[in-house]
């Protein structure tokens, strides 16, 4: 069955460090999302692409940056981690077209320190 | 920019209450989906409305498109324990290319 995975599930990490979390979806969906959820904010978008080689800058992209070198993978990458960053960022997938739902990933918890 | 607003932000009912959250939108909405999260849990598509005053219903859940494509509803008949969660709407505006901007949720708890 296809599916949408991250990986970690939980990382802590310290202030300044880079981190990078994985995203893996066996969808063949032409878009992948990054979200990050905090208490009070709902779902807020970090960064999306519309297929390979393609990202845009999503609501709160300051400090996060994406790359997609192929259908399957977004990962998500986290410059030099700040405490602001702590939060469970949720990764989603979506076929092209405006009406398709997203498929949500389980979710990755990230404490920085 | 583009906003929603969905309200209540928090919903306690004992089981067995209705309850409805409200997803208002200052601009026209090409159309709205909602999504459902448990606690620890991601969130999961329920239903997609594309019509002017559409009106789907889903067992206990009824979800509602207001006639100026502006707002939307969600209402549950007879809450059960397994409703908790935070339900999300999600418009989409005329010229998106399939990014979400999903509401603050509605979180709702139910006392047995």
């Amino acid at each position: 069955d296809a599916e949408i995975t991250q990986s970690p599930r939980h990382k802590i990490t310290e202030t300044g460090r880079q981190v990078t979390l994985a995203c893996h979806q066996t969808w063949n969906h032409n878009n992948m999302f990054w979200y990050r959820q905090d208490l009070g904010h709902g779902l807020r978008l970090i960064h999306y692409s519309y297929g390979v080689q393609d990202t845009n800058k999503g609501e709160v992209s300051d400090g996060y940056s994406v790359s997609r070198s192929n259908t399957e993978d977004l990962p998500l990458t986290l410059e030099s981690a700040a405490s602001s960053q702590t939060s469970v960022y949720f990764c989603a997938s979506s076929t092209v077209g405006l009406t398709d739902t997203q498929y949500f990933g389980p979710g990755t918890r990230l404490t920085v320190l | 920019g583009q906003q929603v607003m969905q309200i209540p932000q928090y919903q306690h009912v004992q089981e067995g209450e209705d309850f409805t959250t409200y997803c208002n939108s200052s601009t026209t909405l090409s159309n709205i989906q909602w999504y459902k999260q448990r606690p620890g849990g991601h969130p999961v598509f329920l239903i997609q409305l594309v019509k002017s005053g559409e009106v789907k219903k889903q067992k206990r859940l009824t979800f509602q498109f207001g006639e100026a494509k502006k707002n939307s509803s969600l209402h549950i008949t007879a809450t059960q324990t397994t409703d908790v969660g935070t339900y999300f709407c999600a418009p989409v505006y005329g010229g998106s290319q399939g990014n979400l901007i999903f509401g603050k949720g509605t979180k709702l708890s139910v006392k047995p």
